[in-house]
């Protein structure tokens, strides 16, 4: 059963361009958790999804930050007119359920440096 | 709002000694509480967790208890190796029940041969 898998896992965008990070969930899970890294920060919880559905998103900045999970195909989390403060780590986590009795699984990050 | 505050690190320890890593949280309610640890370029993997007050999460050697009336949630390993060189998270559950993971800032642990 392959992880959670994301990509590209290094992405270069000059300022002004839209960035796209893209999220394959475990088989089986339909519950996605996008996190933000800023560098020497903890992870920062940005939205959650299901399928077609967003069920959370109070951690997403107002602007420029979008996120869907179609009914097939990857999770994509989209940066519109990228800035240099959007240079951070960004992790999608999956898991079969919500709630805490269902252990997140977290992918190995999507690294956007913002030139 | 709910969060969580960890040592600051790094934490250089040699081989085989005690480590301890402290967290504490502030939360409304009765969230559960989570130590993640992140390998250099990968993804976060669960280290163990604890869903009650008094709880004590333990995998590989690590443990952590659920102190409610300190509001800590502390890591704790007897031996540590070289191979535990790792960033460690503390995190605990959000309101709300979705699942979201609220964390700390993470403490970078080296250990030495």
């Amino acid at each position: 059963n392959a992880g959670v898998m994301q990509n590209p896992r290094h992405l270069v965008r000059r300022r002004g361009q839209e960035a796209r990070l893209r999220c394959s969930p475990m088989k089986g899970h339909s519950h996605v958790y996008w996190y933000r890294q800023l560098p020497e920060e903890g992870l920062k919880f940005m939205v959650y999804l299901q399928k077609e559905n967003i069920i959370d998103e109070s951690g997403m900045p107002k602007e420029r930050f979008s996120a869907e999970f179609p009914k097939e195909g990857p999770s994509i989390l989209r940066i519109q007119q990228v800035v240099r403060g959007d240079s951070a780590a960004y992790f999608c986590a999956s898991s079969p359920e919500p709630g805490t009795s269902y252990e997140q699984y977290f992918g190995p990050g999507t690294r956007l440096t913002v030139t | 709002g709910d969060s969580v505050t960890q040592m600051e690190g790094p934490v250089t320890l040699s081989e085989e000694a005690f480590l301890t890593i402290n967290c504490t949280y502030t939360a409304t309610g009765y969230p559960s509480l989570f130590w993640y640890v992140q390998y250099p370029g990968e993804g976060l993997q669960l280290l163990l967790k604890a869903t009650k007050a008094d709880d004590k999460g333990s995998n590989k050697g690590f443990e952590a208890t659920y102190r409610k009336e300190t509001t800590s949630f502390h890591l704790e390993k007897g031996s540590v190796q070289v191979s535990d060189s790792a960033v460690y998270f503390c995190a605990l559950s959000g309101s709300g029940n979705t699942g979201k993971l609220i964390f700390g800032q993470g403490t970078t642990l080296q250990v030495k041969p």
